[in-house]
This record gives structure tokens, C-alpha cells and sequence, in this order.
């Protein structure tokens, strides 16, 4: 599997955008890049998905590269219960497979 | 629509019992995923499965691990003589059909198993 790379960590102020880095420098073409978090103690929790084009859902926005090496998470405003691990990851579009998680960005949110 | 479901919650152990764990996939999903976090670590693969079938247990510790997901019923994920080395949560996914492509996986709660 292509590996991802992000910051061990990152800090946002509530009701402030917050912008979660991933870089990607083997992607293949038919990966997508999917965002999950993990609140504590919870399971995962599918955040996000794209392939080339920018995407937008209730929950966040994703942006992505023109050459597709890199990705960003964007939470448009903090709040305190946004406090978790995301994880980029990369998943070949042609099958369900299984899905291999690095070590996450933790976010803190502080009020 | 109900989500991932999984019990028990929390499962304590002596070393040397077995342990079972069970999962309800989502309803219309026939893909179920194992994942292990062990304390303080990320979540790593275990095994695929799809109804009656692995697909790919290359995550699979090759001794007193074992995974099923039978026609009807939960999948189960099964250790035997466990040790205290296998305290971890264990955590189970789901998705849907093989032909969506950029499929999502919707995970359920954990077991969070504890070997005294």
C-alpha cells in the first residue's frame, strides 16, 4: 500500500478553520485518499473521500493536489468535540480492501 | 438503519481462555473488517472477510487467531489461550458492495478486551 505522511500533531482554537495536512508522493492513479477520525475511545469514523477533484460534505472539506501527492483536510470551524486522530489514507478505487492506517494527526481544540 | 454493531463491549480474560468476539455488519454489507489497536498504537489490519469467504487475513497473528463470517449470523473473531499481549481494543468494520468504487468503511464501537 501507497504510505501516508502526516504532522504528529496539531492545535486549533474552537470556531477557527483548521487545515490537516497529508502528503502522499507514491500515490498511484486509481488511489483514492480517504480521511477517517477516531474520537477517544470510539471506533473510526469516515470523514471524507476524493480521487482528484476538491470535495465538500456536511462534515468537511478536502483539497487535493494537482500532481495528487499531497491532500488537505479542511474543518471550515473547530469545535470541541472535532478533537481526535485523523488519518489520510489510500485506497485502490477497484476493490473494498482492507484500509492501512498510519500513525494520525492528533487534534486538540482549545476553547 | 442500524450501524456496525459489536459485543461484548468489554471482555475480560485469564490467560489461557478463549475469547470470542462478534459482528453485526451494517444491513446489506457483505464485507467485514477486523482491526487491533493495541494501547497508544494505531489501528492495524487483521483479516477480510466477504459472507463465507477470507479474502485477506495477511494481518493475522498465524497462531490462536482466528476469523469466520458465516451465511448467517455475526462474523466472529476468536483467540485462544490468550496472553497478556493481546489486551487491545478490536474493532470492526463494514462496507458495501465490492463494485463501489472509493468504498467507505463504517466501523463499529470496539471490544476492548482485557487478558489478566
Amino acid at each position: 500500500d501507497a504510505k501516508t505522511t502526516q504532522p504528529n500533531s496539531m492545535e486549533s482554537n474552537e470556531e477557527e478553520p483548521v487545515h490537516l495536512p497529508c502528503n502522499h508522493s507514491t500515490i498511484s492513479g486509481t488511489d483514492y485518499i480517504h480521511w477517517y477520525r477516531q474520537l477517544p475511545s470510539q471506533g473510526p469514523e469516515y470523514v471524507i473521500h476524493g480521487l482528484t477533484s476538491n470535495v465538500n460534505n456536511r462534515m468537511a472539506s478536502l483539497a487535493i493536489a494537482e500532481d495528487r501527492k499531497s491532500s488537505t483536510l479542511i474543518l471550515h470551524r473547530a469545535t470541541l468535540r472535532d478533537a481526535a486522530v485523523y488519518y489520510c489514507i489510500l485506497k485502490p478505487g477497484t476493490n473494498a480492501g482492507k484500509s492501512t492506517f498510519g500513525d494520525g494527526t492528533t487534534l486538540t481544540v482549545k476553547p | 438503519n442500524a450501524g456496525v454493531m459489536q459485543n461484548p463491549r468489554h471482555l475480560v480474560r485469564r490467560r489461557g481462555q478463549e475469547a470470542r468476539l462478534r459482528c453485526s455488519p451494517m444491513k446489506g454489507h457483505s464485507h467485514v473488517y477486523w482491526y487491533r489497536q493495541l494501547p497508544e498504537e494505531g489501528l492495524k489490519f487483521m483479516v477480510y472477510l466477504q459472507k463465507e469467504n477470507i479474502i485477506d487475513e495477511s494481518g493475522m497473528p498465524k497462531e490462536r487467531f482466528s476469523a469466520e463470517f458465516p451465511k448467517e449470523g455475526p462474523s466472529i473473531l476468536r483467540i485462544q489461550q490468550v496472553v497478556r499481549g493481546d489486551s487491545a481494543a478490536y474493532f470492526c468494520a463494514s462496507s458495501p458492495d465490492l463494485d463501489r468504487v472509493g468504498n467507505e468503511q463504517f466501523f463499529g464501537p470496539g471490544t476492548r478486551l482485557t487478558v489478566l
